[in-house]
């Protein structure tokens, strides 16, 4: 079974250029979460979604941070204009998308954003 | 505001069972208790979770407490490929979103 994919996986951008992420999650989940991590720290979530829904976005700096899963499958994460504080690993994870026994998430491998 | 707290980092000499202990006084009774490890450069990988019983898989062994305040993540032959950052999580009441702390570097030594 194919896991999350993610594109790309570097990237350098100099600071008030703007980024976009892209991510295909496992086949047949409805849920699709990005998280953003700093080199040092545990992941931090940014936004989830359910099928194409928004479930939770309090955590996405919004005047910079945009994502969207128009068909409820890939989804893309985009950066505009980016700051040097961005600079981070930003991950894609997808699950399944109902509790029953817990519903756990699988990542991607990640895309490393330098902001210079 | 992470939800669980870890040693910051543990050493474990190869071939020996490795024990980390997380502690998660504050999660409610109808959260999971979730352990990934994540190596050098790649994503998070999971391990394995739980909510009330003792769990195994091939990876690993969970063990929660009857008060679901701790847990520990048994690794009961490690090796070198064992070496990881491991976090202890938690799922959210709505959503299932995870809470990740600073985890605690397992160093695996020969």
């Amino acid at each position: 079974e194919a896991g999350v994919a993610q594109s790309p996986r570097y990237k350098i951008i100099e600071k008030r250029q703007s980024v976009a992420f892209w991510c295909n999650p496992i086949s047949g989940h409805a849920t699709l979460y990005w998280y953003q991590q700093i080199l040092g720290q545990g992941p931090k979530l940014l936004i989830q979604f359910q099928n194409n829904g928004v479930v939770d976005d309090s955590q996405l700096p919004k005047d910079r941070f945009s994502a969207e899963r128009l068909k409820g499958v890939d989804s893309t994460l985009k950066i505009q204009p980016a700051k040097l504080e961005d600079s981070a690993v930003y991950l894609c994870a997808s699950s399944l998308g109902f509790r029953g026994d817990g519903d756990t998430q699988y990542f991607g491998p990640g895309t490393r954003l330098t902001v210079l | 505001d992470a939800r669980t707290t870890q040693p910051p980092s543990m050493d474990c000499a190869e071939g020996r069972a490795a024990n980390l202990p997380c502690n998660h006084s504050t999660i409610s009774g109808n959260e999971y208790v979730y352990w990934y490890r994540q190596i050098h450069s790649q994503g998070p990988q999971y391990i394995i979770h739980g909510l009330k019983n003792n769990e195994t898989n091939e990876m690993a062994s969970l063990i929660i407490t009857e008060d679901r305040k701790s847990s520990t993540l048994i690794l009961p032959h490690a090796t070198l490929r064992d070496t990881a950052v491991y976090y202890c999580t938690s799922s959210r009441n709505a959503g299932n979103m995870l809470t990740f702390g600073g985890g605690t570097r397992l160093m695996v030594k020969p």
